[in-house]
């Protein structure tokens, strides 16, 4: 069966970087592309952007261009988000999903940023 | 960038009842790449439409979506207690983006 299984919470602080990993299994990993959306504290859906993990082109929302980077381990079947300079407005959950009509879901990742 | 604006922000229904949902962009979404997302509290969303009225795999036939162009819908027939949720519509074409979310809640 088809899973994404992210990792744990992170507190971070303002300024700082996080690193997300979203391992897939039960699929083809280099088949399929990779979204990674956030959702803050009772808030909405936030698309983020789009990785290819059969070449790792990368389609980022406008917004978070040049704060985000989004990689593949072919290797091991992850894909990974990197957010830098981060702003307690960052605070969300953080989601990966497999493709951008996303058919399968991660469990979510907590990113507090917080002084 | 296109914009999706879902109404209305919250619908007050009674199970039983058909509950219909709007998505409007700002612009033409190209190949009607426009799905439908369902969220309850605590959960991942759930895909239930992509390419706006081709339901997802295992998702039942009381949900259905229409439209092209800027206007699109997503209608449940015969509102089921589990049906009571969040909603989102999302366009993919050139890049993405959400609507802010239709909130079905019980009358």
């Amino acid at each position: 069966q088809v899973q994404l299984v992210q990792s744990g919470a992170e507190v971070k602080k303002p300024g700082a970087s996080v690193k997300v990993s979203c391992k897939a299994s039960g699929y083809t990993f280099t088949s399929y592309g990779i979204s990674w959306v956030r959702q803050a504290p009772g808030q909405g859906l936030e698309w983020m952007g789009w990785i290819s993990a059969y070449n790792g082109n990368t389609n980022y929302a406008q917004k978070l261009q040049g704060r985000v980077t989004m990689t593949t381990d072919t290797s091991t079947s992850t894909a990974y988000m990197e957010l830098r300079s981060l702003r307690s407005d960052d605070t969300a959950v953080y989601y990966c999903a497999r493709e951008v009509a996303a058919d399968y879901w991660g469990q979510g990742t907590l990113v507090t940023v917080s002084s | 960038e296109i914009v999706l604006t879902q109404s209305p922000g919250t619908l007050s229904l009674s199970p039983g009842e058909r509950a219909t949902l709007s998505c409007r962009a700002s612009q033409s979404v190209s190949s009607s790449y426009l799905a439908w997302y369902q969220q309850k509290p605590g959960q991942a969303p759930r895909l239930l439409i992509y390419g706006a009225s081709s339901r997802a795999t295992g998702i039942p036939d009381r949900f259905s979506g229409s439209g092209s162009g800027t206007d699109f819908t997503l209608t449940i027939s015969r509102l089921e207690p589990e049906d009571f949720a969040v909603y989102y519509c999302q366009q993919y074409g050139s890049t993405s983006a959400f609507g802010q979310g239709t909130k079905v809640e019980i009358k």
